[in-house]
């Protein structure tokens, strides 16, 4: 697509429920990441794939946090028992992933707003 | 662990001053990026910094990059109201796709 799609949008959902958020990146980009961005706060680094490589998961907070990408393109994040503090904007953003001699600039998408009550 | 420190993290300027934004890093890198976020959108990109010394121009802001001393500035030149937005750096790691991102400066130009 033209550019990077998140969706829901907007998700409010109760304390303990699981969410899923979708992550569709510029077709092409080999590289996906996932941020989280708490009111005010800056980016949170919580998990990139590159290609068919071992994602890097060091940035999820917790157990409750995982995520797939699926096919190389598609990925979803999902927050297992959500607790209030997981109330944020998830961002996603990917690059073409050029090699190491690329610029590799990070084009983001709107991002999910999550609100758990 | 690549950790990018930005200051400050709030700046308050008339129109018309000039002022600095520091973003330092931890280790080696061979990329640096600079983006602005307005309030509840996304993240735009500014400038990439390639190599050591390198400087990008863009209208009222400059950026540049020192890798020696694990540094990037970024320059506002007699700011304007519709320069306020949040900016942040990041930084890739050396010989990796993994970047990771300074807090944010906030900055506000009042008239």
């Amino acid at each position: 697509g033209a550019g990077v799609s998140q969706s829901p949008s907007n998700k409010v959902t109760e304390k303990g429920k699981d969410v899923e958020l979708r992550c569709d990146p510029i077709s092409g980009h080999t590289a996906l990441y996932w941020y989280r961005q708490r009111l005010g706060q800056g980016l949170e680094f919580l998990i990139y794939f590159q290609g068919n490589s071992a994602p890097d998961k060091s940035g999820l907070p917790s157990d409750r946090f995982s995520a797939e990408r699926t096919g190389g393109s598609v990925s979803t994040l999902t927050i297992q028992r959500t607790q209030q503090e997981d109330s944020a904007v998830y961002l996603c953003a990917s690059n073409p992933d050029r090699g190491l001699s690329g610029a590799n600039v990070l084009t983001f998408g709107a991002g999910s707003r999550l609100t758990v009550l | 662990e690549l950790k990018v420190e930005q200051n400050p993290l709030f700046l308050s300027m008339q129109e018309g001053k000039n002022y600095t934004i520091y973003c330092n890093y931890s280790t080696t890198s061979d990329r640096l990026y600079w983006y602005r976020q307005d309030p509840g959108k996304s993240l735009e990109s500014l400038f990439v910094l390639l190599s050591n010394g390198a400087v990008k121009q863009e209208g009222r802001l400059m950026a540049s990059l020192d890798t020696k001393a694990r540094l990037s500035t970024l320059h506002i030149t007699a700011a304007v109201h519709d320069l306020s937005a949040t900016y942040f750096c990041a930084v890739r790691q050396y010989n990796n796709n993994d970047m990771r991102f300074g807090a944010g400066t906030r900055l506000t130009v009042k008239p």
